[in-house]
């Protein structure tokens, strides 16, 4: 069985840093695209940064472009989102999401609960 | 790539037929998927490639379209189905969402 497991959210201040986590199991984590995807709350969903299997190709939506960084450690199955310069519209839950197959990225068939993200003084 | 949905909310009955659409700013010929969240989970995926039913989704769903314009149907709606409907392309980096279609019971 697939799982994904989030973590690494917190209470951070304006500026701050936060690395999430996300530990996947039940699948070759190194032949899927895996993706991060936050939701405000109340709000839609916003597709947030992408990684290849190999970690070779990484992608980012504009508006973390320069301030986040996916990468992903294939020898202990965990995603990563490194987070810098938050700001207060950072905040979130915070979702990993797999892509359905192999050669495929933007098909999330597995997710994770998520970890909230909190941009405050 | 932008994409809206109509209705935002939709207030239906157990039984009815539910149409929603997707429409997207540019091309994306079928780089479509449709997901469903239920509050206090995470998505779930209903159907890709526009028109493919994902594995385990009960066959009342149904999606169409092609290019920019993209519906998903509920030939009878459930109770189960009583969520939020998102779409989403994936033609093109950055993947984007439409805003979300709130199907509530009347």
């Amino acid at each position: 069985e697939v799982q994904l497991v989030e973590s690494g959210g917190d209470l951070v201040q304006p500026g701050g840093s936060l690395r999430l986590s996300c530990a996947a199991s039940g699948f070759t984590f190194n032949s899927y695209a895996m993706s991060w995807v936050r939701q405000a709350s109340g709000k839609g969903l916003e597709w947030v940064s992408g990684i290849n299997h190999s970690g070779g190709s990484r992608y980012y939506a504009d508006s973390v472009k320069g301030r986040f960084t996916i990468s992903r450690d294939s020898s202990n199955n965990i995603l990563y989102l490194q987070m810098k310069s938050l700001r207060a519209e950072d905040t979130a839950l915070y979702y990993c999401a797999k892509a359905r197959r192999f050669g495929e990225s933007g098909i999330f068939d597995s997710w994770g609960q998520g970890t909230l993200v909190t941009v405050s003084s | 790539i932008q994409l809206t949905q109509s209705p935002s909310f939709l207030s239906a009955s157990v039984g009815d037929r539910v149409t929603i659409t997707c429409r997207a700013s540019q091309g994306i010929s079928d780089y479509l998927t449709w997901y469903q969240q239920k509050p206090g989970n995470p998505p779930k995926l209903l159907i890709y490639s526009a028109s493919t039913l994902q594995s385990g989704v009960p066959s009342r769903f149904s999606g169409s379209g092609s290019g920019t314009e993209f519906t998903l149907t509920i030939s009878s709606l459930q109770p189960e189905d009583f969520a939020t409907y998102y779409c989403q392309q994936l033609n093109s980096y950055p993947f984007t969402f439409g805003p979300g279609t709130k199907v509530d019971i009347k």
